[in-house]
């Protein structure tokens, strides 16, 4: 059974950091493509950015709204995932969400069930 | 950027009808797109990809059509358990982008 657990969400203030992960079970995590994708309070889905798989050297796409201070990691060995966010912005307020993607069939199978991140002074 | 356009932005719908969404693209996708429905507080559920790919596990009430940039996501049979958000994405270009949501309520 694939599991995704996000964790590492919480309250930071403006211009801070916060690292968020993403545990991965149940499937290969080396042949996924993985992605991160948010959900503001009350407002609708934004694609945060993506890491290929380990056959495309786990390269990285990044939203234009985050490009510049988000990063995207894995660590194979511990089947995870991380997105390393800096200088945040209250508008980076969000229930943060990973997500697989089979490159087979370009699918968004399974997500993770969130982690909340809010930024607030 | 590709923009996608859904509508209604909402609609109201009683058990056992047939109720259609619509998605536009802001420029041809051909047939990447997903449909995913969301339930409140809960973390959006992969119903369709491919335009018409039925996510295994997905009923066969739910039906996506389409491509180019006019794509359909049509529910039958409305079951109380159906009322929730549904979001398109596309997946032809980066940054993928998804649609505004349709919230499909109760009459």
């Amino acid at each position: 059974e694939v599991q995704l657990v996000e964790s590492g969400g919480g309250l930071v203030q403006p211009g801070g950091s916060l690292r968020l992960s993403c545990v991965a079970s149940g499937f290969t995590f080396s042949d996924y493509y993985m992605d991160w994708v948010r959900q503001a309070p009350g407002k609708g889905l934004e694609w945060v950015g993506r890491s290929r798989n380990k056959v495309n050297s786990y390269t990285t796409e990044y939203a234009a709204s985050v490009k510049g201070r988000f990063t995207i990691s894995r660590d194979e060995s511990k089947n995870s995932m991380y997105l390393h966010m800096n200088s945040l912005k209250t508008e980076d307020t969000a229930v943060y969400y990973c997500v697989t993607v089979d490159t087979s069939r370009w699918d968004q199978k399974y997500w993770g069930q969130g982690t909340l991140v809010t930024v607030s002074s | 950027d590709i923009q996608m356009t859904q509508s209604p932005s909402s609609l109201s719908a009683s058990v056992g009808d047939r109720v259609t969404i619509s998605c536009r693209a802001s420029q041809d996708i051909s047939r990447a797109l997903a449909w995913f429905q969301q339930k409140p507080g809960k973390a959006p559920k992969s119903l369709i990809y491919t335009a018409s790919n039925l996510q295994s596990g997905v009923p066969s009430k739910f039906s996506g059509s389409g491509s180019g940039t006019d794509f359909t996501l049509t529910i039958s049979n409305l079951q109380p358990e159906d009322f929730a958000t549904y979001y398109c994405q596309q997946y032809k270009t980066y940054p993928l982008t998804f649609g505004g949501g349709t919230r499909v309520e109760t009459k």
